[in-house]
């Protein structure tokens, strides 16, 4: 199984600044189709998880620009370019390249200084 | 508007079954393959199941593998996992995902199963 490991786990951010999560596989991601299937989540309190970005890069719909997603291989990262309240929760990274199973990290829990 | 909608859960007793359902409206239901996902309290996600899109082929997480049944029913745009012999740490809120090439453009609101004496 493809192991996901994210850091940090906790991530205390002040509004208007930047954050950055690590996402980091236990092998490439890279498809035999040449695609890299690793994706991004948000989870807010009692609410269900939202995908911001898949394959690695792309934004899901709606999803505010100030969302990015970048890496290659094994190495992955999602940014925030300008924190907002409505931010906090929890991320997840989750890989669909090599299933099953499908595997997500730990996540890691976004909140506001 | 694409909505899917999970019902069936519940309180059982360990060893018992329940049948949980998802309704979906706003899409074309055959033409996804469908996932469940699940979240013990406090804790994160896990993928619990995926099916094609014609209901030919379903595989499941080690955990619930023998255990836990996928199917569909196309013609009631509907997507069920029937899960037997539960135990204690099945306890989770249970999602309804839909995949568009990767997982998760869609989820459910969940349904909560609760596996205790």
């Amino acid at each position: 199984d493809v192991v996901m490991t994210q850091s940090p786990l906790s991530l205390p951010v002040t509004l208007g600044q930047p954050a950055s999560i690590s996402c980091r596989s236990s092998q490439s991601l890279v498809h035999s189709n040449g695609n890299t299937y690793l994706s991004w989540f948000h989870q807010r309190p009692g609410q269900s998880p939202r995908r911001l970005i898949y394959k690695v890069s792309n934004r899901d719909s709606g999803v505010p620009d100030r969302f990015s997603g970048s890496g290659s291989g094994t190495d992955f990262t999602l940014k925030i370019s300008r924190v907002e309240a409505e931010d906090v929760g929890v991320y997840y990274c989750m890989q669909s390249t090599h299933w099953p199973p499908y595997t997500f990290g730990q996540g890691t829990k976004l909140e506001i200084k | 508007e694409v909505q899917l909608v999970e019902s069936g859960g519940g309180l059982v007793q360990p060893g018992g079954s329940l049948r949980l359902s998802c309704a979906v409206s706003g899409f074309t239901f055959s033409t996804y393959n469908m996932h469940w996902v699940r979240q013990a309290p406090g804790e994160g996600l896990v993928w619990v199941s995926r099916i094609s899109r014609d209901g030919s082929s379903a595989t499941y997480a080690d955990s619930v593998k023998g255990r836990f049944t996928t199917s569909r029913d196309n013609a009631k745009n509907t997507l069920y996992l029937q899960m037997n012999t539960l135990r204690a740490e099945d306890t989770a809120v249970y999602y309804c995902v839909r995949d568009d090439g990767s997982p998760g453009d869609y989820w459910g609101q969940g349904s909560l199963v609760t596996v205790s004496s």
